[in-house]
């Protein structure tokens, strides 16, 4: 059974970094083709993809949003980290993480994460 | 990169058949695969729909996808509509860099 969960904080500040971590289980990232991607959703708004790292370290990154995003992976504690950079109040969203083998065929329940003063 | 576009909403009555196009903007909509996802109030995504036209185990047969290569677009169709079919879908693929693209989401109202 695969699950994945999000964890961060619910609230930063504008200008600073943001960092996510998602803890899966149920399969293994160093399985050849498997992902884990982020995908997150502005309140009201639609799906947008950040970023996507395989089984080989691959990194796929969002071309609007590759200047601000690291995504890493450690295979020993089945977490998947993104951090992002010069955070906005429009970045305000939920974000989630989903394991991709081939589509995001499983998704976390998803972190609200607003951006305010 | 590519764009994705739905309708903003659609609406059908309950028993009737609805279909959701999602048309790319540049490249061939047959270059890759395209995946649609439901979306209810309040929950994450669920596939209905991937590699064009395959449904997942336990996504009812009155879901189908296809893509028209001649409007470079794809489609969801649902036959025999439900109520519990109201939610927001979004259709999806990707790019030969592995970019991944969503559209902006249709949102169906069973009425």
């Amino acid at each position: 059974q695969i699950t994945l969960k999000e964890s961060g904080p619910t609230l930063v500040k504008p200008t600073q970094t943001l960092t996510l971590t998602c803890t899966f289980s149920g399969f293994s990232l160093s399985t050849s083709g498997v992902g884990v991607g982020w995908i997150r959703q502005p309140p009201g708004k639609a799906l947008e993809w950040l970023a996507l790292i395989y089984w080989d370290d691959d990194k796929r990154y969002s071309p609007s949003l590759k200047s601000r995003l690291t995504i890493t992976k450690d295979t020993s504690k089945n977490q998947v980290v993104l951090t992002m950079t010069n955070m906005d109040p429009v970045d305000t969203a939920t974000y989630y993480c989903a394991h991709n083998g081939d589509y995001f065929d499983y998704w976390g329940q998803g972190t609200l994460v607003t951006v305010s003063s | 990169n590519f764009m994705l576009t739905q309708p903003h909403s659609v609406s059908e009555s309950p028993g009737k058949t609805v279909t959701i196009s999602c048309t790319r903007s540049s490249g061939s909509i047959a270059s890759n695969y395209v995946q649609w996802y439901q979306q209810r109030p309040g929950s994450s995504p669920t596939t209905m729909i991937y590699e064009d036209n395959q449904r997942p185990s336990g996504v009812p047969d009155r879901f189908s996808g296809s893509i028209d290569r001649s409007s470079n677009s794809a489609s969801l169709t649902i036959s025999g509509l439900k109520t519990e079919d109201e939610a927001d879908y979004y259709c999806q693929s990707y790019d030969s860099s592995n970019h991944w693209v969503f559209g902006g989401g249709t949102k169906l109202t069973v009425l």
